[in-house]
């Protein structure tokens, strides 16, 4: 079983649309989560990071975090074609530093 | 900054072949993770040293995996006797201090025949 668990597996937005992504950990020892961006063929690349709980905001970008709930979303506002990526979910703990990912959300924003 | 660098960038061997792949870590960060990508399995973890020293090596396939990082400037995987089911994209990451924001390098796609 995937400790971390990502939805939906894909997504469909119009280009100005707003996507909406989850992700929750299945091991109560997290207590950090990272969104990685990955364009096709290319590597994943730090989108946002949240810690703590509450909100993140970064431009388009929002994070929420529920520590209680080991629960996190990110929702893209005014969605672009250039959002169009897999979207990672990692989460790590304070006493094991590596990263489990999600099987990530596929987004397409359509033109 | 250069980034994190990864060569080569692809790589294919011939069953039972050794393959080695390297990274240079982004200058000044002491923690360097390896990670493993595949369409079934995802990104798997794989190892990660800090300050050069082997600090969890807990994915790593035990038999015919192994990763160093001689000096704070690079670290390698290596893979003996390789098998179709290696067949992957490797990833190494690099991290301030190990217990913050990870930074990809572009990864190694190696084919194995």
């Amino acid at each position: 079983q995937q400790k971390v668990q990502q939805s939906p597996e894909s997504l469909i937005v119009p280009e100005g649309g707003m996507a909406s992504l989850n992700c929750t950990s299945s091991d109560r020892n997290v207590d950090y989560f990272w969104w990685y961006r990955q364009h096709s063929g290319k590597s994943p690349k730090m989108l946002m990071s949240i810690f703590s709980n509450g909100e993140k905001e970064e431009g388009r970008f929002t994070v929420h975090l529920n520590k209680a709930s080991l629960h996190t979303s990110l929702h893209i506002r005014d969605s672009q074609p250039s959002d169009s990526a897999l979207y990672l979910c990692a989460a790590a703990s304070s006493g094991s530093w590596q990263l489990i990912f999600g099987s990530g959300t596929q987004l397409t924003v359509m033109p | 900054n250069a980034g994190v660098i990864q060569t080569p960038r692809h790589k294919v061997t011939g069953k039972g072949q050794e393959a080695t792949l390297w990274c240079e870590p982004i200058s000044g960060h002491s923690a360097v993770f390896w990670y493993r990508q595949t369409i079934v399995q995802g990104l798997e973890f794989l190892t990660y040293f800090r300050n050069q020293a082997p600090i969890d090596d807990s994915g790593m396939p035990k038999e015919r995996f192994s990763a160093q990082m001689p000096n704070q400037s690079h670290s390698t995987l290596k893979i003996q006797s390789t098998q179709p089911q290696d067949s992957a994209v490797y990833l190494c990451a690099s991290s301030p201090t190990g217990k913050d924001t990870q930074y990809f390098g572009p990864g190694t796609r190696l084919l194995v025949l």
